[in-house]
């Protein structure tokens, strides 16, 4: 099946930094969501992609679907400590599914 | 408020008996999915539904079953035959057809 790979797998930053991650495909996707997870709680939509080449913002938060629709980046403008967590992509499966990303774990240092 | 609803937040289970997740959504969405997750990994699809009295395997249905009698309810039951069911179970809905997925907020589910 279809399956994603991102990275960097974790990072540490300090409060402030600008963060970057990507996530990649060997197949193309048309939609590209990207989650993040705090500790013992379910993922919460941050970004939905659904054209390639499209830059989305969510405050602080960028995300971009890449122009082969392989990949797509999400960029952290000016991290602050609650960004710490877990941060998945997610693309269409064959069929009615998602396939998700390892995730990549970030953790801000004060 | 809508959203979707996952309880118990914490289940524990006996070897050799069956214990049953809950997940009810007020969204009106269409589709429910299961997913598992261990620690420090990324989400595997256990079951999904796309409409009621239909449902298909995912990834890693093997030991677990499910049911979709309402559209709002998706239970998922973890049978004896899970010889590792200690995991983090998320449920998610989505309205339609390439839509966004969105989740409850789990059930950790470990073995006594």
């Amino acid at each position: 099946g279809q399956q994603l790979n991102q990275s960097p797998q974790s990072m540490f930053i300090q409060e402030g930094e600008d963060v970057s991650m990507n996530c990649t495909s060997s197949s193309i996707f048309n939609t590209w969501l990207w989650y993040k997870q705090d500790p013992g709680e379910g993922p919460v939509l941050l970004i939905a992609l659904y054209k390639a080449g499209e830059l989305t913002s969510n405050g602080r938060l960028t995300a971009q679907f890449g122009i082969t629709r392989k990949d797509s980046f999400l960029n952290i403008s000016a991290s602050i400590p609650s960004d710490v967590g877990i941060y998945f992509c997610a693309g269409p499966n064959y069929g009615q599914n998602f396939v998700f990303g390892p995730g990549t774990r970030l953790s801000v240092l004060p | 408020d809508g959203g979707i609803t996952q309880s118990p937040k914490y289940l524990f289970r006996k070897e050799g008996q069956n214990v049953t997740l809950s997940c009810e959504q007020n969204l009106n969405h269409d589709a429910m999915y299961w997913y598992r997750q261990d620690p420090g990994q990324g989400l595997r699809l256990i079951y999904y539904s796309q409409i009621v009295n239909d449902f298909q395997k995912g990834d890693i249905a093997e030991g677990y079953s499910v049911s979709r009698e309402k559209k709002e309810s998706f239970p998922l039951t973890v049978t004896s035959a899970q010889k590792n069911p200690t995991a983090f179970y998320l449920c998610a809905s989505r309205p339609g057809v390439l839509e966004k997925l969105f989740f409850g907020s789990g059930t950790q589910l470990s073995v006594l």
